[in-house]
């Protein structure tokens, strides 16, 4: 069975600079990778997907995730962070030989606060 | 973009009440939703899949009794937290994905804003 790991449960990142948000995963085989954003009293949003292809992938906002095989991970990024960026981020994995389960398996959930 | 509208987003009720919460998609045609629980400072907890047209499959421990799925059309799925108790307060969240794109296997999940459900 497939599983999401956010090791931290806070990211304090001041504006301007880099943030990062961890994620590692466990699938049987390739997995599909998925970033998704939730502001308070709100559903998720998408961000970006690893499928295939290039490791690097860019998504909604300036973000950007990179996809490292060897490492088991899919790292959220940003270059420069924006106060709005505080949020909680949910990094999520889909095993495409699940052909039950429709379902994403979630991580716990980060919660970025990006300080002025 | 497609769009999952969630309804109401905020409800009190009384203790031994049923609400309903409705899941709309508005732009696209979803054969499967699903239909999640969020505490507090907390991941989402995955209740049950909701497919149109048959019975909706519940993870273990969800009391199928207690939260009636219905999804009844291809845009719409409903969830009936039955004789509600405190207990029950939570943040409820469905999402559905669009099966018209080219492969639904790597297609993300759109998801309603939620409802915030409290029980007095």
């Amino acid at each position: 069975a497939q599983s999401v790991a956010q090791p931290e449960d806070q990211v304090n990142v001041a504006e301007g600079n880099p943030l990062t948000v961890k994620c590692t995963y466990s699938v049987s085989g390739n997995p599909y990778l998925f970033w998704y954003v939730q502001y308070p009293n709100r559903g998720l949003q998408f961000l970006l997907k690893y499928i295939t292809g290039d490791n690097l992938v860019k998504g909604s906002y300036g973000f950007e995730a990179e996809f490292n095989k060897s490492q088991t991970s899919f790292h959220l990024k940003k270059p420069s962070a924006l106060v709005s960026d505080s949020a909680l981020y949910f990094c999520a994995v889909r095993d495409p030989f699940d052909n039950y389960g429709q379902n994403f398996v979630f991580g716990p959930g980060t919660r970025l606060s990006v300080l002025p | 973009g497609a769009v999952v509208s969630q309804h109401p987003s905020r409800v009190i009720c009384k203790s031994g009440t049923s609400v309903k919460i409705e899941c709309r998609s508005l732009d696209f045609q979803a054969t499967t939703m699903f239909w999640y629980r969020q505490f507090p400072k907390q991941s989402l907890m995955l209740m049950a899949t909701s497919n149109e047209g048959s019975k909706a499959t519940y993870e273990q421990g969800v009391e199928k009794d207690k939260f009636l799925i219905n999804h009844a059309s291809l845009t719409l799925s409903t969830l009936t937290v039955t004789s509600a108790h405190p207990e029950d307060s939570s943040f409820y969240i469905c999402s559905a994905r669009d099966v018209s794109t080219a492969s639904s296997y790597n297609s993300p999940l759109h998801f309603g804003n939620g409802t915030r459900l409290t029980v007095t």
